[in-house]
């Protein structure tokens, strides 16, 4: 069955500083990754996505993911964080079976100290 | 171009109460999506419209859980009677097609329900 797993359930981390916020997979085919952030009150909005082809991919706000099939991973990463990225951190795998659908991690809550 | 629009924002209700949330998705999105995000797990799908049709409702609680899209356009969910592990936010989003390819779902800001 097709899983996501974010194994860190809160990060903290200093604004300016580099970020890093793990996703693995389960999924037999290639996949379909996101990335979507949520802010405290609002619905999830992407930040990325992956389907094919390059395996770093840029996203907006600076926000950059890469793709390592032989791990099973999609890391979401960005060298500068700013305190308005504090928010709740979704990766999700697009699956098919029988229909599409999108099955997303538990997520990551990101607080930045000022 | 207005975004995902969801009422009510904020429900608090009894235990065997009814309570219902209405969406209206993104103009010309053909694909819309319940999902239920319990505090500290990510979204789950409830069900998938296809304009009017249901593509996937294998995850909703059918004896308590109903929703429909008439029309093709707006949407209602319904939970009758309520239980207490049905507080969460119930989120709703689009996207213009069915295929993982269209690449994004665009969500609403979401209906957060109490069940006391």
């Amino acid at each position: 069955a097709q899983s996501v797993t974010q194994p860190d359930i809160h990060i903290t981390v200093s604004e300016g500083a580099s970020l890093e916020l793990r996703c693995n997979y389960s999924y037999g085919a290639t996949p379909y990754l996101f990335w979507y952030v949520q802010s405290p009150g609002q619905g999830l909005q992407l930040l990325l996505k992956y389907f094919s082809g390059d395996t770093l991919v840029q996203g907006i706000k600076g926000f950059e993911a890469e793709f390592k099939r032989s791990q099973s991973s999609f890391n979401l990463r960005k060298p500068s964080v700013h305190w308005s990225d504090a928010a709740e951190y979704f990766c999700a795998v697009g699956a098919h079976s029988g229909t599409y659908k999108y099955i997303f991690g538990t997520g990551t809550r990101l607080k930045v100290l000022a | 171009e207005a975004g995902v629009a969801q009422s009510p924002r904020y429900k608090i209700i009894e235990k065997r109460q009814s309570v219902a949330f209405w969406c209206n998705p993104i103009s010309g999105h053909a694909t819309l999506y319940w999902y239920q995000q319990i505090l500290g797990q990510g979204p789950k799908l409830l069900i998938q419209f296809q304009n009017n049709g249901v593509v996937d409702d294998s995850q909703l609680p059918k004896d308590r859980f109903s929703a429909e899209r008439l029309k093709g356009v707006d949407s209602t969910l319904k939970i009758q009677p309520a239980k207490l592990e049905d507080s969460a936010v119930y989120l709703c989003a689009s996207s213009l097609k069915t295929g993982i390819d269209t690449g994004e779902l665009f969500f609403g800001e979401g209906s957060r329900l109490t069940v006391l």
